[in-house]
């Protein structure tokens, strides 16, 4: 079967550094995503990594690690507008197309 | 660019009553096209994806059915309606070779 963990809330505060972890146990794998959203909003894409190590961009890191099914989000420098909802995402063989299966995500609250 | 819509935006219906979501896709030919569903609590679950015209694959038995009448057009139906079908209705599409899914921006269904 295919499951995704990742913690269900989080609170930091702004300018702060927080880190979003997700372990996933699929039957393959062919590629983790960070997708961001906002309440009652559709989910935005944030980064992808297929290969093992960190991938950045800007603010917001991803990292990799095959072999122990684990990734993590890590957001730098926090703003009021992270507030969000972070949904870690595996692509597994076998699903139709590029059929993503998500965890059931992680609302990240972000006070001043 | 690609652009995907989707409507209505929020929808309240009585139980036992049709259901009939549509989402079209601009900019891009023979897209991969998915619904997915939001829950309360719950992750993104994926329920109808098409890889082509008349092309349907269901990853969960349930009360709704899709169609894909045209290239860029996805259809998620139901003939009567199940206080349990209330959610936040996703449509994506992926292009096949690309690794991100872009969606819509969600129709909540709420039934009662």
């Amino acid at each position: 079967g295919q499951n995704i963990d990742q913690p269900t809330e989080m609170t930091a505060t702004e300018g702060a550094i927080v880190q979003i972890n997700c372990t996933y146990q699929t039957s393959g794998f062919n590629g983790l995503f960070w997708y961001q959203q906002h309440a009652g909003e559709a989910p935005t894409f944030l980064s992808y990594n297929v290969l093992d190590g960190l991938e950045e961009k800007g603010r917001f890191s991803s990292f990799l690690s095959r072999s122990k099914g684990y990734s993590y989000l890590l957001l730098k420098e926090l703003q009021m507008k992270d507030s969000a909802s972070y949904l870690c995402a595996v692509r597994a063989p076998g699903q139709a197309g590029t059929a993503l299966i998500f965890g059931k995500g992680t609302t990240l609250s972000v006070s001043s | 660019s690609q652009t995907i819509h989707q409507w209505p935006a929020t929808l309240v219906q009585p139980v036992g009553s049709p259901l009939s979501l549509e989402c079209t896709v601009e900019g891009t030919s023979n897209p991969n096209l998915y619904w997915y569903r939001q829950a309360a609590g719950r992750g993104l679950q994926l329920l109808f994806y098409s890889v082509g015209i008349g092309q349907i694959s269901s990853e969960v038995p349930q009360n709704l059915s899709a169609s894909r009448p045209q290239d860029r057009q996805f259809i998620l139906s139901s003939k009567k309606l199940l206080l349990s079908d209330s959610g936040f209705y996703l449509c994506a599409w992926g292009d096949g070779t690309n690794e991100k899914l872009f969606f819509g921006s969600g129709t909540q269904l709420s039934v009662l």
